[in-house]
């Protein structure tokens, strides 16, 4: 059983372009999560969906940053006109029907230069 | 917001002693706690977790104790080995967010050999 599987590992951008993350959860698992991870601090949540519905994105800034995850493939964060700020260590979770445990993926690097 | 905190940023342990990892969480709604373990350029790992109808539970070689008057909760890893050394994170969930984890900071645990 694949566990949560992220693509790309490693991401590098220059100012302005745009940055697509994909997350495929793991088999079985309909509940998704984003979170960012600056260095040497803990993850922060951005935002949850379910399939093809956001149901809640606080966590995420209003501009600049989208989520989705349509009813066939995975999951993606984008993030348009990247800046220096948006460097960071994006994860993945997946799980069951919450408050289930949550399983994370490798991990998306993304530099912006 | 943030409401978990760890107390110590690091430990440093003597292979084969045990390991005692602290966290303090804030919000009283809170009911359900985990400990993740994560290695240098990977993503959290699931080690354990508890729900707050309980106080103690038990992995292999990890036990979590969980004390509400307190807001208080730590992870203890038996007989410590070198694969052991990551960082640690608590998080918690609970309320009308329960898909919503709060990370703490972490704390790296180097073991000597």
């Amino acid at each position: 059983n694949a566990g949560v599987m992220q693509n790309p590992r490693h991401l590098v951008r220059r100012r302005g372009q745009e940055a697509r993350l994909r997350c495929s959860p793991m088999k079985g698992h309909s509940h998704v999560y984003w979170y960012r991870q600056l260095p040497e601090e803990g993850l922060k949540f951005m935002v949850y969906l379910q399939k093809e519905n956001i149901i809640d994105e606080s966590g995420m800034p209003k501009e600049r940053f989208s989520a989705e995850f349509p009813k066939e493939g995975p999951s993606i964060l984008r993030i348009q006109q990247v800046v220096r700020g948006d460097s960071a260590a994006y994860f993945c979770a997946s799980s069951g029907t919450p408050p289930e445990t949550q399983y994370f993926g490798p991990g998306t690097r993304l530099l912006v230069l | 917001g943030e409401s978990v905190g760890l107390h110590l940023p690091t430990l440093s342990v003597q292979e084969g002693d045990n390991s005692i990892i602290n966290c303090a969480y804030s919000n009283s709604a809170s009911d359900y706690f985990i400990w993740y373990k994560q290695e240098s350029g990977k993503g959290p790992q699931f080690i354990i977790d508890i729900r707050s109808n309980m106080d103690k539970r038990q992995g292999q070689r990890v036990t979590v104790l969980l004390n509400k008057t307190v807001k208080h909760l730590s992870l203890q890893i038996a007989a410590t080995q070198p694969g052991d050394s990551a960082v640690y994170f608590c998080a918690d969930s609970g309320g009308s967010n329960d898909y919503k984890l709060s990370f703490g900071a972490g704390t790296t645990v180097t073991v000597r050999a």
